[in-house]
Order: structure tokens, then sequence, then C-alpha cells
């Protein structure tokens, strides 16, 4: 079974700073997704940015980008410049497929980050 | 529309009652995925269908919990004889195809709470 981690419950960062929320999981998966969703006091679910497990090259969304690092199995999401309106929770969650066939496309979800923008 | 539609936003019941969620998915998606949020939790995986086809549901918790698309689109999440730890957030989300390049799109959620 797949897991995924988030050790910050709660972080906090002044308006046009940057902050990495960190996230590690557990697979013994060669072929996965990773993925950040945050949910605003709205509560939507939306989707930031993902990432394909056999690709080197860490994912970028404007101000958001991943620190993907496959070996230590660790998947930080930098949020540049950060605004008032990234204030929200932040969930990492991971998807294996099974490339042979089969469905197998649940997400597992960490716990998430609550993450405030101060002004 | 535009996005999953969930109904109803909110549903308070008494423990013992059935109740039943609807998840209206994005036109022309064809998965549907529950998942079930506790306060301070990340979304759990309940269950999912391709078209009507309910293809994993190895994570409804127990036989009091079912789900059905029957003409799939539409799907229902049905809780037989409630109780009080049933209560959460339940959130469906739609994806194009049970593709690893589709992303899942998630509904506001419906927040359930037992008495």
């Amino acid at each position: 079974a797949q897991t995924v981690t988030q050790s910050q419950p709660e972080m906090s960062v002044q308006e046009a700073e940057t902050v990495t929320l960190s996230c590690t999981y557990d697979t013994s998966e060669n072929n996965y997704y990773l993925f950040w969703y945050t949910q605003p006091p709205s509560r939507q679910m939306i989707l930031v940015i993902r990432q394909e497990a056999y690709k080197q090259q860490n994912a970028t969304e404007n101000r958001f980008s991943v620190n993907f690092q496959k070996a230590a199995k660790s998947f930080s999401l930098k949020i540049s410049d950060s605004q008032l309106g990234d204030t929200a929770m932040y969930f990492c969650a991971f998807m294996r497929y099974l490339s042979s066939g089969g469905s197998n496309y649940k997400l597992t979800f960490g716990k998430g980050t609550l993450l405030t923008v101060n002004p | 529309g535009a996005g999953v539609s969930q109904s109803p936003r909110y549903k308070v019941t008494k423990r013992g009652q059935d109740v039943a969620l609807r998840c209206d998915p994005i036109s022309g998606h064809v998965s549907l995925y529950w998942y079930r949020q506790a306060l301070g939790q990340g979304p759990e995986f309940l269950t999912y269908f391709n078209y009507e086809a309910q293809q994993d549901k190895s994570g409804l918790p127990n036989d009091r919990f079912s789900a059905e698309r029957p003409e799939g689109s539409i799907s229902t999440l049905t809780i037989q004889r409630t109780e009080q730890r049933d209560s959460a957030m339940y959130r469906c989300a739609s994806s194009l195809y049970d593709n690893r390049n589709q992303p899942q799109h998630f509904g506001d959620g419906t927040r359930l709470s037992i008495l």
C-alpha cells in the first residue's frame, strides 16, 4: 500500500515571499504520478500541479513548482511570490498506474498542510 | 454545468436513517470517483466507475455503503443505517477517462452530519 506523509500540519509565510511545503511518500511502484491539490476556504478541491515519476524535469505552473526527488521519495511544493489568495489547505497525492492494464487510478492523499499567507 | 456538481451541500440526519448523496460529473467524463474526507484529513478513496461499471470498491468501509451509476452519468452514494462515525465530507470527482494523463476534477462535496 502507498502512504503519503505531510509533516507540516501548518505553515505561514509573508505576502510576496517564498514557501516550500514538504511531502514524502512510500511505494514499491516505479511508475506513478504525484499531485498537489489546494483546498481554499471555499471548500473546492483544485489541482495545482502534477508530476510524472518517469520525468526527470520538475513540473512548473506559474508561481508553483515542485522539487521531485525520486530516490528520496520526496515531492515538495514551492510557492513563489505568495499571495493572500494562496491561503488554503494543500494536499499532496499519489496515484499509481498499471502499465499492464487494469484500472487502479485512485488517489492517495496526505493529511494536508494549512498554509496561511500574512499581509 | 462547467464543473462537478454534488447535492445536497449539507445533510444532517439522525443515526439509523439512510442517506443518498448525488454526484453529477462534468459532461463527457467517463470516470467518476467517490472519496470521503474526515475533518483535518485528506480525502480517502471509496469507489470508482467507468461509465456504469463499478471498477473498484475496495475503499467502501462496510456493506452499509454502496454506489451506483446506472446510466453512466449521475452517481449516487448510499449509506444505510447511518452511524455517527459516517459524519464527514463526501467528495466526488470525475475525469475524462481512467487514464493516468487525465486529472480528476473534484466537486465541492456534501458535508454529512449524523446526529
